[in-house]
């Protein structure tokens, strides 16, 4: 049962260009989404999350759009940059209990930033 | 100051062993969680630590169980080893802070193979 979803296991972006990487969840109990970047040896590192209440946050060349309804978000990088070459990973929580919230996430996309 | 560090980097292990991973938090963190991490899939949650307690767990058999020490640090301990378990050990840790989320920060992973 894949509750958050990533349906484009890679991504091929020009350097400069703006890369849109999607998500898809079922569960409409979550209440937080975040993205997470990961290289390779390393362990996801926190980029941006946002709140349910909201439609979209940024922060610099990072934005997340949350819909709801569609039950969809995503996350646009613009410019896309080298060093933004990596696996992202979109995840999902629920408050269920103040501060247990555990991350419930999607296969992850590659995306490589081509100069 | 030092984040999330995780302890071995790479394990082999054949079927029917058992493993422990170790874990420690980032200063001033006292929350821990466990992700198993297969190859080509996001993290998936084994369970959390609090308090020296397991507060919440995954869809993981009981072969998976884990501890948290006084000092916050955690183990993750793997009996009866079979082959499917030979995946990316991700712990992460939090502050569990009054606050409706708190950031998880993540280690670099344990590589665990079963032979």
């Amino acid at each position: 049962d894949q509750q958050v979803k990533q349906n484009s296991p890679s991504l091929s972006v020009q350097e400069g260009r703006i890369s849109i990487l999607n998500c898809d969840y079922t569960n409409s109990m979550f209440d937080y989404f975040l993205w997470y970047k990961k290289y390779p040896a390393e362990g996801p590192t926190f980029l941006i999350s946002i709140s349910s209440i909201k439609d979209k946050n940024e922060d610099g060349r990072f934005t997340v759009f949350l819909n709801k309804s569609a039950k969809h978000l995503s996350l646009h990088i613009v410019p896309s940059q080298p060093g933004d070459s990596a696996v992202y990973f979109c995840a999902a929580s629920r408050s269920i209990i103040q501060g247990a919230q555990k991350l419930v996430f999607g296969q992850g996309t590659r995306l490589t930033i081509n100069p | 100051d030092a984040g999330v560090t995780q302890s071995p980097t790479h394990l082999i292990k054949t079927r029917g062993q058992q493993v422990t991973l170790r874990c420690s938090p980032k200063s001033g963190h006292d929350t821990v969680s466990w992700y198993q991490q297969a190859l080509g899939q996001g993290p998936q949650f084994i369970f959390q630590y609090y308090e020296e307690e397991e507060r919440q767990r995954g869809n993981f058999p009981d072969r998976f169980s884990g501890h948290q020490f006084p000092n916050y640090s955690s183990e993750l301990n793997v009996n009866a080893l079979l082959l499917g378990d030979s995946a990316l050990y991700l712990c992460a840790s939090s502050l569990n802070a009054r606050s409706s989320y708190n950031e998880q920060f993540f280690g670099p992973g344990t590589r665990l193979t079963v032979l």
